[in-house]
């Protein structure tokens, strides 16, 4: 069983559309929790970065972490067609700093 | 967040050659890290790049195939040697400890590696 589980996709939504994006994890000793975007042929970008459970908005993005489940989610609001890439998670160890990945969920967002 | 380049940005190699990638920040860095990023899987860590000493290497991975070195703050190499089809992949540096954010870490743009 894979650490960090997420689902591939793809995911396609109207422009406009809130977009849910999720991942679950299995172990217990990770502390902090990130999402990156990544479009095609290009590295990851760092979108969001969040330390244990709670809530952390900016703009139009919302990281949502919920440590007793062991389940992370990215909200895309508003979503436009410039966020058409592919979103992966990451967390890691209080402590350490290899970051340990889900596979990435590739969403495309049409007109 | 810091500039991160990495050179070449892509390549196509015959098995049984080397090729060292490189990569420069625009500012001093506490870590560096290398990352291997395969088709359909997740990015996974190579090894952390520690300034004047050896490179300390994640399970599966070995100094004899990939050589790292990283002389000072700013810059890190990823040499990848004795290829084979399997090193076909993207590999990236990221960085850590720039300015605020000191936990966060920033990936370059990668380099796209074929082996034929």
């Amino acid at each position: 069983q894979k650490e960090v589980e997420q689902d591939p996709g793809p995911l396609s939504v109207p422009e406009g559309a809130i977009v849910s994006l999720n991942c679950t994890y299995s172990n217990s000793a990770f502390q902090y929790f990130m999402w990156y975007r990544q479009y095609s042929r290009k590295g990851p970008e760092l979108l969001m970065y969040t330390y244990s459970s709670g809530n952390k908005e900016d703009g139009r993005f919302t990281a949502q972490v919920d440590k007793s489940s062991k389940y992370i989610s990215l909200f895309i609001r508003d979503s436009q067609p410039s966020d058409s890439a592919t979103y992966l998670c990451a967390m890691r160890r209080g402590g350490g700093n290899k970051l340990t990945f889900g596979t990435g969920t590739q969403l495309k967002v049409e007109l | 967040s810091a500039v991160i380049s990495q050179k070449p940005s892509r390549d196509i190699c015959q098995r049984g050659t080397s090729l060292t990638i490189q990569c420069q920040v625009d500012s001093q860095v506490t870590m560096m890290f290398w990352y291997r990023q395969q088709p359909g899987q997740s990015l996974t860590l190579i090894a952390t790049a520690n300034q004047g000493s050896e490179a300390t290497y994640e399970s599966g991975f070995v100094i004899d195939k990939f050589p790292i070195s990283r002389p000072n703050l700013t810059f890190s190499t990823l040499t990848v040697s004795n290829m084979s089809p399997e090193d076909s992949s993207i590999y990236l540096c990221s960085v850590e400890g720039s300015g605020t954010g000191t936990y966060e870490q920033y990936f370059g743009p990668g380099t796209r590696l074929t082996v034929t």
